[in-house]
């Protein structure tokens, strides 16, 4: 069964950069019909979709963070990977990865999600 | 504000059918698919309806999706306690590279 994972630093400081990654076990991350992404999730506030990438490097952001984030893949570790630079208290959420299935253009394995506060 | 509006809250008796709607523009809802996603309390959103109308394996075929125009439903018949959560629909902009989703309809069983 298809499990991801996320990991990284539970508290960042403002206009520090948040970083984060995703292992994908149960499935290799370079399989098709496949690309990976992130999602987030203000507490108390609804879902943002952040970007998504194919294991070929092929990306594509929100453009209201595209100037703000980064996400890479690396295929030897089956990781794929989140940087989002000069953070705020906005950027507070939880932190999903996910496997977007380009068949049925939905999410359809996530990842348990992972808290990130911005704070001093 | 979500470009994709959905009612913030939504109710209904065990074994009641309610309808959540999702409304979207041309742009997004009236050319590309509309999935739903059910995230249950202090759980990640789980898909519920891809593509319009289609339920992955494993979703109950109470819940069901239905799609006209620029605007989208999600349906649930036989309601159970257990379907208590918010549902947040969710479109692609019409380049497949930009997702869009709902604010999210907060559903009680009474």
């Amino acid at each position: 069964q298809l499990q991801l994972q996320e990991s990284g630093p539970g508290l960042v400081k403002p206009s520090e950069t948040l970083s984060l990654t995703c292992t994908v076990s149960g499935g290799s991350i370079t399989s098709s019909p496949y690309f990976w992404g992130w999602i987030r999730q203000p507490p108390g506030k609804g879902l943002e979709w952040i970007g998504s990438l194919s294991y070929s490097g092929n990306v594509h952001y929100s453009p209201s963070l595209k100037s703000q984030v980064t996400i890479s893949v690396d295929t030897s570790r089956n990781q794929f990977s989140l940087k989002m630079y000069s953070v705020t208290a906005a950027d507070t959420a939880v932190y999903y990865c996910a496997r977007r299935n380009t068949g049925w253009q939905a999410f359809d394995f996530w990842g348990q999600g992972t808290m990130v506060s911005v704070s001093s | 504000q979500s470009v994709l509006t959905q009612p913030p809250s939504a109710s209904g008796t065990p074994g009641q059918r309610v309808t959540i709607s999702c409304s979207g523009s041309s742009s997004n809802i009236g050319t590309t698919p509309v999935n739903w996603y059910q995230q249950l309390p202090g759980t990640a959103p789980k898909l519920l309806i891809y593509n319009n109308s289609q339920r992955p394996s494993g979703v109950p075929d109470r819940f069901s999706g239905s799609k006209s125009g620029t605007s989208a439903s999600l349906a649930i018949s036989g309601l159970q306690s257990e379907d208590e959560a918010n549902y947040y629909c969710a479109s692609w902009v019409d380049s497949l590279n930009d997702l869009l989703v709902g604010g999210g309809t907060k559903l009680t069983v009474l």
